[in-house]
């Protein structure tokens, strides 16, 4: 069974604070992805990693750094944290495969870091 | 890149009634569609998936329909029961890309 972690269920921080978010996957996958999700905007994603040291800007990477300098870890950093950063940050992994040239394979979620800063 | 649209952004029904959701897609190498549930206060999780090479799959009460020419999937749940109620997220992912390209929701409250 997939097991992804997240440092944090809640977090409180203030303006211009540096913040860190820490994502943990046990099932050796090499997709990583950092989302928020904020009422009516869905899942936008911020950054996402497709091997160790690799990362790609998502979205919306405005604001947001990440690091992945272990496969099963992936960290999203706030460099000075800002009140339009308060919101839901889920953390997932994907075992990515191939089935006749097609890729597929499921996005495990984990159980998300409600952030907010005052 | 891909554009995923989705509606309802809200959805009632009676319980028993059926529930679709539909979601359209612009990129014609999406070839992977997901679809997660979000109970309340959890994590989003699969509740089923379909391939290009597939028109439609079911498993129990839930379905998904896809028309490439189209480029519309749609999430089909019959007899709707309570514990249904929970936000729903399409997705769609090109099959040069590891990116999912999220639909924006739609939550669905079943009414007892």
């Amino acid at each position: 069974d997939v097991k992804v972690t997240q440092s944090s269920r809640y977090l409180v921080k203030r303006t211009g604070e540096k913040v860190f978010l820490e994502c943990v996957q046990d099932m050796d996958h090499e997709n990583m992805f950092w989302y928020r999700q904020d009422p009516g905007l869905g899942l936008r994603l911020i950054y996402f990693s497709y091997d160790v040291k690799m990362k790609e800007k998502g979205d919306i990477p405005e604001g947001y750094s990440v690091s992945r300098e272990k496969k099963e870890r992936f960290s999203l950093i706030l460099e000075s944290a800002s009140t339009n950063q308060t919101s839901m940050y889920l953390c997932a992994s994907r075992n990515r495969g191939f089935l006749a040239g097609e890729s597929y394979n499921e996005q495990f979620f984990g159980p998300g870091t409600r952030l907010t800063v005052l | 890149g891909e554009n995923v649209e989705q509606h309802p952004s809200t959805l009632s029904v009676q319980e028993g009634d059926s529930a679709v959701i539909k979601c359209t897609y612009s990129d014609s190498a999406s070839n992977y569609f997901p679809w997660y549930k979000q109970e309340l206060g959890k994590r989003p999780q699969l509740i089923i998936d379909i391939r290009s090479n597939v028109g439609e799959k079911k498993d129990q009460r839930i379905a998904v329909t896809l028309n490439k020419t189209a480029k519309h999937f749609s999430l089909h749940i019959t007899e709707t029961q309570p514990e249904d109620s929970a936000v729903y997220f399409c997705a769609a992912i090109p099959n040069t890309g590891n990116q999912f390209y999220f639909g924006t929701g739609t939550s669905l409250t079943v009414i007892p």
